[in-house]
């Protein structure tokens, strides 16, 4: 069964970069797309960005300029860093797998992780 | 953007009974979309895709409907483990977009 499990600090000061990972367990990160997601709190659903295992990348354009997701097949991750966070990008950050043949939808979430920016 | 509208925000179904959820889309997305439920503390469960096919494992008492902008999310009888949030999200235009979820309760 493929598990997925967000990792990363809790807190992040403003103007610093939220870094989060992703370990993907029970499958391989090869020929999958994989995302981030994430959930401000009350709020809906907002998807950041998602990589192709080849390391191609497509991002939201109203994070695009301060977003990076990125693949480590040696270690069966990927991660997300969002630069210059503000109290806007307090949310729970959820990681997820699409099919190979899709990017459009999510057969397999983590749990989420809530990360807070606040001084 | 495409903005996804659900309805109503809240669902109160006595268990046994059908529960019925729209989505309605801002523009066409053909029949890009999918159906996720989401439980506290759990990981979302993706249970529709492409409007109306079931996910891996999803009981069939769960279906999907419609195309365009118009969609139905039904679940025929209603289980315990059914009553949670539900969100709509579309897979035809980049950036893709969900819904603000239907919450569903037991009546």
């Amino acid at each position: 069964q493929v598990q997925l499990q967000e990792s990363g600090p809790g807190l992040v000061k403003p103007s610093e970069t939220l870094s989060l990972t992703c370990t993907v367990s029970g499958g391989s990160i090869s020929s999958y797309y994989w995302s981030w997601i994430r959930q401000p709190p009350g709020k809906g659903l907002e998807w950041i960005g998602y990589v192709y295992h080849s390391g191609t990348t497509n991002y939201n354009p109203s994070l695009k300029s301060r977003v990076t997701i990125s693949t480590d097949t040696s270690k069966n991750q990927f991660s997300l860093k969002v630069r210059s966070v503000t109290a806007a990008d307090t949310a729970v950050y959820y990681c997820a797998r699409s099919p190979p043949y899709s990017s459009g939808w999510c057969d397999y979430w983590g749990q989420g992780t809530l990360v807070t920016v606040s001084s | 953007e495409i903005v996804l509208t659900q309805s109503p925000a809240t669902l109160s179904v006595s268990p046994g009974e059908r529960a019925t959820l729209s989505c309605r889309a801002s523009q066409s997305v053909s029949s890009n979309l999918a159906w996720y439920q989401q439980k506290p503390g759990q990981p979302l469960r993706l249970l529709i895709y492409g409007a109306f096919t079931r996910a891996t494992g999803i009981p069939a008492r769960f279906s999907g409907s419609g195309s365009g902008t118009e969609f139905t999310l039904t679940i025929s009888s209603l289980q315990s483990e059914d009553f949670a949030v539900y969100y709509c999200q579309q897979c035809d235009n980049w950036p893709y977009t969900f819904g603000q979820g239907t919450k569903l309760e037991i009546k």
